[in-house]
């Protein structure tokens, strides 16, 4: 079974709008990592952000939020006021303790923002 | 500099070749990993070495074959390879693989055509 889930393949957005990245995942660890990453074209996985399973709190960082909700295993990522760079394949992954110390990669959401 | 280099960029190779991929990173980091990236596929955790020793190799084949001769380096050996391994090959180092909180970074991949 999937451990991390993206449902959304590809998502296509008009410059401007806000859109919302979907990452569900599975563990049943109690302590757990969760984790977003940005591909551009050029190939390289960039981090943006790491939550612990202990820490609810959702998070801002410029036009970027992340909205962790434990019970229903969600990650979930908006962008607001979006823009061509934003163009990209973004993947959620999940980082458990116990099993052989892995991240868990959902198979990414790509995103096109039109100008 | 980049924080996780690879080379090269592209390769194209022939079934009974024999070529390397090469992977370099200036974090200071002690654990790198080999991870393919498939079409469609959530990324494909390869081999592991933390501190210079090999922690975990996922059932992947014996025409890839990894080395690490230092922290800071790390190849993959490849030989009579098959078309369906074809795919982008991601490096990526962390602080320490015991560290789940650690994120990973990534450089911006060897992209293999086998023919």
């Amino acid at each position: 079974a999937q451990k991390v889930t993206q449902a959304q393949t590809e998502i296509s957005v008009v410059e401007k709008e806000d859109v919302t990245l979907d990452c569900v995942y599975e563990t049943r660890d109690t302590t757990y990592y969760l984790f977003w990453y940005k591909q551009p074209p050029s190939g390289e996985l960039v981090f943006l952000i790491r939550r612990n399973s202990f820490d609810e709190q959702n998070e801002i960082s410029g036009r970027y939020s992340w909205n962790f909700q434990k019970s229903t295993s969600s990650f979930n990522f908006t962008i607001t006021a979006s823009q061509v760079v934003d163009s990209a394949v973004y993947f959620c992954a999940l980082s458990e303790i116990r099993h052989g110390n892995q991240f868990y990669f959902g198979t990414g959401t790509s995103l096109t923002v039109i100008p | 500099e980049t924080g996780v280099t690879q080379t090269p960029r592209h390769l194209v190779m022939g079934m009974t070749n024999k070529k390397s991929l090469k992977c370099e990173q200036h974090l200071g980091h002690n654990a790198m990993y080999w991870y393919k990236q498939s079409a469609k596929k959530p990324l494909e955790l390869m081999f592991v070495y933390n501190f210079k020793e090999q922690t975990e190799n996922n059932s992947v084949p014996s025409r890839f074959s990894p080395e690490c001769p230092n922290s800071s380096h790390l190849f993959l050996h490849l030989h009579t390879l098959q078309p369906e391994d074809s795919a982008l090959y991601l490096c990526a180092s962390s602080q320490d693989h015991g560290n789940r909180d650690s994120p990973l970074h990534f450089g911006n991949g060897t992209r293999l055509t086998v023919t």
